[in-house]
């Protein structure tokens, strides 16, 4: 059973363009977590959503940010007219079941370089 | 809301000595409490978790934990590390009350080992 996987692993832009980050899920799990680690950070939850659902965007910036996960295909954390700032390390973790107490596994992460 | 506090950020052992890291947490009621482990470039891996019962869990690697409900701590030990147990490491909290499934990670306490 293959874990999660994210692609890609390391992502350039120049600020102004569009960051696309793909999270595939392990096979049967249909939670998904977004996490971003910023340098000497430790993980900050973004986003939490079931398929075609987005449950909790509480930690999302309000602006640039989104997320997505159709009913087919992986999910997507999207960032419009990067900036600096939004270099860091990008985790989409999964898990079969809803709650907190539920082990979330966790991908190898896309590392956002903003330049 | 809940938040976590990892009072070092690096941590020198021996090989072959102890390990204690530090584990602090805020929250209002009975929290599920995590540990993780990150190798350079990798996602995380869940070392152990703490829901509810016996107050001493057990986990992967030979590691345990100790949840003190009068210290709000969440203490990680080993009582030999090797070598390939040099990596970062997070506690992390999740919500038992409900509410949102994301968790809340700590900074992380760098672990090196010397020779």
């Amino acid at each position: 059973n293959a874990g999660v996987m994210q692609n890609p692993r390391h992502l350039v832009r120049r600020r102004g363009q569009e960051a696309r980050l793909r999270c595939s899920p392990m096979k049967g799990h249909s939670h998904v977590y977004w996490y971003r680690q910023l340098p000497e950070e430790g993980l900050k939850f973004m986003v939490y959503l079931q398929k075609e659902n987005i449950i909790d965007e509480s930690g999302m910036p309000k602006e640039r940010f989104s997320a997505e996960f159709p009913k087919e295909g992986p999910s997507i954390l999207r960032i419009q007219q990067v900036v600096r700032g939004d270099s860091a390390a990008y985790f989409c973790a999964s898990s079969p079941l809803q709650g907190s107490y539920n082990e979330q596994f966790f991908g190898p992460g896309t590392r956002l370089t903003v330049l | 809301a809940q938040s976590v506090t990892q009072p070092d950020i690096h941590i020198t052992v021996s090989e072959g000595a102890s390990l204690e890291l530090r584990c602090n947490y805020s929250y209002g009621a009975t929290p599920y409490l995590f540990w993780y482990v990150q190798s350079p470039g990798q996602g995380l891996q869940l070392l152990l978790k703490y829901f509810s019962g016996d107050t001493l869990v057990q986990g992967i690697k030979g590691f345990e934990a100790e949840f003190k409900r009068s210290q709000s701590s969440f203490n990680l030990r080993k009582p030999s590390v090797h070598w390939s147990d040099a990596a970062e490491y997070f506690c992390a909290v999740g919500a038992s009350g409900g509410g949102a499934d994301g968790l809340t990670f700590g900074k992380g306490t760098h672990l090196i080992i010397q020779p």
